[in-house]
């Protein structure tokens, strides 16, 4: 079975900080992943994903992840975070090809201080 | 707005009662996804729908069951609430099976 392992559960940054989450997922064929955030008191909505093709994926808000096949990971980056990037972070997983459920990860908590 | 709609928004019930809550997917989207998000355990899936037919389980306890409608709706029952059902739960929907999925605003359950 698929799963996803997201190491930091809590990350604390000060504004214009750089920010890495990392994501790993353990299946050995083909992917498709997602990040999904959730903003503080907020549903979960897409920041980015990736199916194919170049392993770098821009997402909104200045958000980007790198897919790389051999680590099986597939972490979150940004630059430079605000004060507004302050929500939790979820890496998604899903077998592509046929059907399969998506695994979520346990979450990151962002925590960026003005 | 994600375009998936749930009812309630909140709900406080009794231990030991029974409620339903409502999930309208988006417009088009033959998928429904239903999660348990609680400070404990996080965010767990719970049951998926595709076009009325149940393809996949996950955490589920045998006191929750869910069903998905002709018209794509869903509903998600809890019974003999205990305290630790208290969480959020969240609606999601997607055109198929798998691909990127739209969340709802959630359902807050309280058991008191």
């Amino acid at each position: 079975a698929q799963s996803v392992s997201q190491h930091n559960h809590h990350v604390i940054l000060s504004e214009a900080a750089s920010l890495e989450l990392g994501c790993n997922y353990s299946y050995g064929g083909t992917v498709n992943l997602f990040w999904y955030v959730q903003y503080p008191g907020q549903h979960l909505q897409l920041l980015l994903k990736y199916f194919s093709g170049d392993p770098l994926v821009k997402g909104i808000k200045g958000f980007e992840a790198e897919f790389i096949k051999s680590k099986f990971s597939f972490n979150l980056r940004k630059p430079s975070v605000q004060w507004s990037d302050t929500a939790e972070y979820f890496c998604a997983v899903k077998n592509s090809g046929g059907y399969q459920k998506v695994t979520f990860g346990t979450g990151t908590k962002l925590q960026v201080i003005p | 707005d994600s375009g998936v709609t749930q009812t309630p928004k909140h709900l406080i019930t009794a231990t030991g009662q029974r409620v339903t809550l409502r999930c309208s997917p988006r417009s088009g989207d033959l998928s429904v996804y239903w999660y348990q998000q609680s400070l404990d355990q996080g965010l767990q899936f719970l049951i998926h729908y595709y076009n009325g037919e149940e393809r996949a389980k996950g955490n589920i306890l045998e006191r929750f069951s869910a069903q998905q409608f002709p018209d794509l709706h869903s509903e998600l029952n809890l019974s003999s609430l205990e305290l630790g059902d208290s969480a959020l739960y969240f609606c999601a929907s997607s055109y198929g099976g798998g691909d990127e999925q739209y969340f709802g605003p959630g359902t807050r359950l309280t058991v008191t």
